[in-house]
């Protein structure tokens, strides 16, 4: 068990829709990283977050948005869905705010397009 | 940008035989991190290289940096089914960017 959790587990819904992933990381880390992991795409760096603020941006498509809560939660906000987002979503965490720190992942959220 | 290449995509190996995988990249790297990812679970954390030609050890896990800090190497000794996943190699810039991964599949 990672202390990373990621609700909810699995998402399926449709073209057009708009969702919310939720990430609580580990106690203690300051740092929130969200990622996507899709078969053709490798594991993907989407957004970083530190102490609620945003830290480091990645390929992360205008379409969607994250945030960081002053209770370190993150959310992750995909909206006007494509078939192309049918991915794995993951959460990461680390105590300080340089990349260079171990990360710690949580489990996932797969969402599915149909 | 920064590229790392990681190979081999997949490799199958028979229980007790040796397993290597390789990033290489096309620029100087600060450090790199491992990471293995078993099927259907999540990347956990093996490891982080700072210096160069720095070799650290994890029980059957050996992990190499370059000496000119542009490569990096992951080998396991006599595998064992509890190997299998994908091995991510990481470097960072400002952000943490993970290697195209190799998948190690092992057969009893």
């Amino acid at each position: 068990d990672s202390g990373v959790t990621q609700t909810p587990k699995h998402l399926i819904t449709a073209t057009g829709q708009r969702v919310t992933l939720r990430c609580s990381p580990r106690s203690g880390d300051l740092s929130v990283y969200w990622y996507q992991q899709s078969l053709d795409q490798g594991l993907q760096f989407l957004i970083q977050y530190y102490n609620g603020e945003e830290r480091a941006k990645g390929n992360i498509l205008e379409r969607f948005s994250a945030q960081q809560f002053p209770d370190l939660h993150s959310e992750l906000n995909l909206s006007s869905l494509e078939l192309g987002d049918s991915a794995l979503y993951f959460c990461a965490s680390s105590v300080a705010g340089n990349s260079n720190q171990p990360q710690h992942f949580g489990d996932g959220t797969r969402l599915s397009i149909l | 940008g920064q590229q790392v290449m990681q190979i081999p995509q997949y490799q199958h190996v028979q229980e007790g035989e040796d397993f290597t995988t390789y990033c290489n990249s096309s620029t100087t790297l600060s450090n790199i991190q491992w990471y293995k990812q078993r099927p259907g679970g999540h990347p956990v954390f093996l490891i982080q290289l700072v210096k160069s030609g720095e070799v650290k050890k994890q029980k059957r896990l050996t992990f190499q940096f370059g000496e000119a800090k542009k490569n990096s190497s992951l080998h396991i000794t006599a595998t064992q089914t509890t190997d299998v996943g994908t091995y991510f190699c990481a470097y960072n810039t400002d952000k943490l960017i993970f290697g195209t991964g190799t998948r190690l599949q092992v057969f009893p």
